[in-house]
């Protein structure tokens, strides 16, 4: 099993419309959690962060289940703006920026 | 601030030639890392730094050296480029470790 796994999509969304995908992580042990979102061509950018209770950010939701090893992210009312590649980031053992896991992305694309 | 900075940000190699991608960062983070980014793999980490004069190998650090003579700069220098070693590569940096990751804008490299 892959350490941090994801969907690679492409999900293909109508504009207005709410999208959530998950994130699987193989540590049970992983403390942090993250979303990163990656233009096309550009570098990562911080989302948010994932806390154990789950938080939201405007029309984004992150949601950290232990139990079965996932994180997800819920994009409500969704806009041509959210088309991006989004990364899943799970640490590992240790605690220094080594053991971050950086899933493959999930691509989503926001049609008109 | 100018954030992360990385140059050059596109370079084609022959097999064999050696470089130097530079990085640097104007946020006293005591935090660097080197990944690449290839299609279907996520961003790998191929040496990181804790500080000043302290390297450290990531995952896939073969056929590339780092140093970190001072808190700002960062570079990343390939050996003898192969095929293989292309790729996107990107700077990051962060504080705490482990924490948010700033990214450069990348260096997309081709080795012919």
């Amino acid at each position: 099993r892959k350490e941090v796994e994801q969907d690679p999509g492409p999900f293909n969304v109508p504009e207005g419309a709410t999208v959530a995908f998950n994130c699987t992580y193989s540590n049970s042990a992983s403390q942090s959690f993250f979303w990163y979102r990656q233009d096309c061509r550009k570098e990562p950018k911080l989302l948010m962060s994932v806390y154990s209770s789950g938080n939201e950010d405007g029309r984004f939701t992150a949601q950290l289940n232990r139990a079965s090893q996932y994180i997800s992210l819920l994009i409500r009312d969704s806009k041509l703006s959210d088309s991006a590649t989004y990364l899943c980031v799970v640490d590992g053992i240790g605690s220094g920026n080594e053991k971050l896991t950086f899933g493959t992305g999930t691509r989503l694309t926001i049609i008109p | 601030n100018a954030g992360v900075t990385q140059t050059p940000k596109f370079q084609v190699l022959k097999t064999g030639q050696s470089m130097t991608l530079q990085c640097a960062q104007d946020m006293n983070h005591e935090y660097m890392s080197w990944y690449r980014q290839d299609p279907g793999m996520g961003l790998r980490l191929i040496h990181y730094s804790v500080g000043a004069g302290i390297t450290d190998q990531g995952e896939v650090p073969n056929g590339y050296n780092v140093s970190r003579s001072t808190t700002e700069d960062f570079p990343l220098r390939l050996l003898s480029a192969a095929p293989s070693q292309t790729s996107v590569y990107f700077c990051a940096s962060s504080y705490p470790p482990g924490g948010e990751q700033y990214f450069g804008p990348g260096t997309r490299l081709t080795v012919t």
